[in-house]
């Protein structure tokens, strides 16, 4: 399967700061990739669809300019979490979709984002 | 997507086989059932996927019901690291990333 790597483990920031989360495949071209936030002991929720070269679609209620998400290549996408605040603490977990793999999903190890 | 429903939480003795159900009452002709699981603090890993047909891997069966309205993930033998969050999703082939998690049964592997 394809290898999925993000970039910070964890991260601590200050309130009112911007975070950028890196997401990587690395060893396949990944043509979409998928951004979620986990709450503690809560599910996964989408938040938003990253496709290289386009726009990322965002879930309902998820502020597409509080996190921004950027796909600049068929191997990186990138989230920035800006102005960061407390209640945006959370594990945020990428996945990305290979063309090779129709069904499967590839996970991210997941950032842990502590907003202080 | 069709909605799943699954037990919050499971026990198991390490070395038996745990029986994980699925309800999938709604599920579509086109729709599979996905499964994929979470270890503490890690991002989900796939386990198995399947339409009509049980569906065996080296990690684990899938059985699904001839109405296709339920679904039991089996561990034939479990062991203590398998102790995690299971969920059962259910979408359309080549869903790729795009999952609608539910809340899952935490599965605990006791020695």
């Amino acid at each position: 399967g394809a290898v999925v790597s993000q970039h910070p483990s964890w991260v601590i920031c200050k309130s009112g700061t911007s975070v950028k989360i890196e997401c990587r495949s690395l060893d396949f071209q990944a043509t979409t990739m998928f951004w979620y936030r986990q709450f503690p002991k809560k599910s996964l929720m989408l938040m938003a669809t990253s496709n290289e070269g386009s726009k990322a679609t965002y879930e309902q209620g998820v502020e597409k300019d509080k996190f921004l998400i950027n796909h600049a290549s068929l191997t990186l996408s990138t989230l920035t979490v800006t102005s960061a605040h407390p209640e945006d603490s959370s594990f945020y977990i990428c996945s990305v979709k290979v063309r090779a793999f129709r069904t499967e999903a590839f996970f991210g190890q997941g950032t842990r984002l502590t907003v202080v | 997507d069709a909605k799943t429903t699954q037990p919050t939480s499971m026990d198991c003795a390490e070395g038996r086989a745990a029986n994980l159900p699925c309800n999938h009452s709604t599920i579509s002709g086109n729709e599979y059932v996905y499964w994929y699981r979470q270890i503490h603090s890690q991002g989900p890993q796939y386990i198995i996927h399947g339409l009509k047909n049980n569906e065996t891997n080296e990690m684990a069966s899938l059985i699904i019901t001839e109405d296709r309205k339920s679904s039991t993930l089996i561990l034939p033998h479990a062991t203590l690291r398998d102790t995690a969050v299971y969920y059962c999703i259910v979408g359309r082939d080549n869903q790729g990333g795009k999952l609608i998690f539910g809340q899952g049964t935490e599965l605990s592997v006791k020695p």
